[in-house]
């Protein structure tokens, strides 16, 4: 069966301070990956999405960066955080063959200070 | 500019009755939708989903109905159980297997 890991699980960073959280997909090969949101009292908001290696589209203009180095692994990063970066990241992953649903990971909360 | 809005943010529904969570979309293009329910501090789970040419799926529990003509979804849950508890997000996919969102409603069942 498929799993999805995300990590850390929670994180407190200070404004200006440069971020990383990762996924994993176990037990699926060349998945399309994404990269979601939730801010405080909001829905989810997509911001990167991949259908594979090195294939990054971004939805929303921000301070954020999304890489993918290897087939199930989906990278977010930031240079520099802003105290608007805080929120519930949530790494999604779906088979990309026709197959709409997506499958999310625990997510990461991340307050900036 | 919300393409996909669910009105109610939240709902309170005693325990053995039916939910009936609403969601209203703009983009003519959707033709797949999603219900999701998420915990706190947790990542969605993916429901039930159905597609534009149906306009009825169940699964257990929980039912979709969809109104294309109205642009209108619903999720009926029956009976409501104490777990049912969380913020319901329904999500319609139109083009690149994209899903948008709405802003999610939030279910109570009490007892």
């Amino acid at each position: 069966s498929q799993t999805i890991h995300q990590w850390p699980a929670t994180l407190v960073q200070p404004v200006g301070s440069p971020l990383s959280l990762e996924c994993t997909v176990e037990g699926t090969s060349n998945p399309n990956l994404y990269w979601y949101r939730q801010a405080a009292g909001r829905g989810l908001q997509l911001l990167f999405y991949s259908v594979g290696i090195g294939q990054i589209s971004s939805e929303v203009p921000q301070n954020l960066s999304a890489s993918r180095p290897q087939d199930r692994q989906f990278i977010l990063s930031s240079k520099k955080l802003l105290l608007s970066d805080s929120g519930f990241y949530l790494c999604a992953w779906s088979s990309g063959t026709g197959v709409y649903e997506q499958y999310f990971g625990p997510g990461t909360r991340l307050t900036v200070t | 500019d919300q393409q996909v809005k669910q009105n109610s943010p939240s709902l309170s529904v005693q325990e053995g009755r039916i939910s009936i969570l609403n969601c209203d979309y703009t983009n003519s293009m959707f033709d797949y939708f999603l219900w999701y329910k998420k915990y706190p501090a947790e990542g969605p789970t993916f429901l039930i989903s159905i597609s534009s040419i149906k306009d009825k799926n169940e699964d257990g529990r929980f039912t979709v109905f969809l109104n294309k003509s109205a642009k209108h979804l619903s999720l009926h849950i029956v009976p409501s159980q104490p777990g049912d508890s969380a913020v319901y997000f329904c999500a319609a996919i139109g083009t690149a297997s994209k899903l948008t969102f709405g802003t999610g409603t939030r279910l109570q069942v009490t007892l």
